[in-house]
């Protein structure tokens, strides 16, 4: 079955600081991978997306994530870290239901704070 | 603004009751999914509708049911509600199947 496993379920950074939030897999064909941002009492918002091409993706916010197929990963990137981008982040993998493609199976979350 | 729209935003019920949470997709967005957030649970997919018809189902229960009616705008029934249906409830839309899913804002239901 598909999953997904995001294995920080909390990390805390210095702003200004790199970060790196971890994200695998399992998808037995091509996944359709995403990351999604939750401010709290807020909606999911689309960071960015890989469908197929290029491995390294570029989102908003100044987002980044790499696809490693050989790693079953898809790890999300910010070179500098601002306040601002304190919230909740998941990432998502396409999945099969019936005829489908498209609904998504969600991490458990990684829970951002960002120290002054 | 995702362009996702959910209506009501909080609901406050008791048990034994029934609700009715409604979305309205992006414009020319053809497919809805409904997800469920819970602490216990995390972020579960529950059911999708492509154009009006039913495309998937996740992991919903029997006392839930969905529609998506011919201006596509779709509705979630919840009925017969337990302490345990205390959730967010998201909607998201999207052009085709697969494609990216813009989410709405979220119903936050509290049975008591």
């Amino acid at each position: 079955a598909q999953s997904v496993t995001q294995p920080d379920i909390h990390i805390t950074v210095s702003e200004g600081a790199s970060l790196e939030l971890r994200c695998n897999y399992s998808y037995g064909a091509t996944p359709y991978l995403f990351w999604y941002v939750q401010s709290p009492g807020q909606g999911l918002q689309l960071l960015l997306k890989y469908f197929s091409g290029d491995t390294l993706v570029q989102g908003i916010k100044g987002f980044e994530a790499e696809f490693k197929r050989s790693q079953s990963s898809f790890n999300l990137r910010k070179p500098s870290v601002h306040w601002s981008d304190a919230a909740e982040y998941f990432c998502a993998v396409g999945a099969s239901y019936g005829g489908s493609q498209g609904n998504l199976i969600f991490g458990k979350g990684t829970k951002l704070s960002v120290k002054p | 603004d995702s362009g996702v729209t959910q209506t009501p935003k909080h609901l406050i019920t008791a048990t034994g009751q029934r609700v009715t949470l409604r979305c309205s997709p992006r414009s020319g967005d053809l497919s809805v999914y409904w997800y469920q957030q819970s602490l216990d649970q995390g972020l579960q997919f529950l059911i999708q509708y492509y154009n009006g018809e039913e495309r998937a189902k996740g992991n919903i229960l029997e006392r839930f049911s969905a529609q998506q009616f011919p201006d596509l705008h779709s509705e979630l029934n919840l009925s017969s509600l337990e302490l345990g249906d205390s959730a967010l409830y998201f909607c998201a839309s999207s052009v085709e199947d697969p494609d990216t899913q813009y989410f709405g804002p979220g119903t936050r239901l509290t049975v008591l």
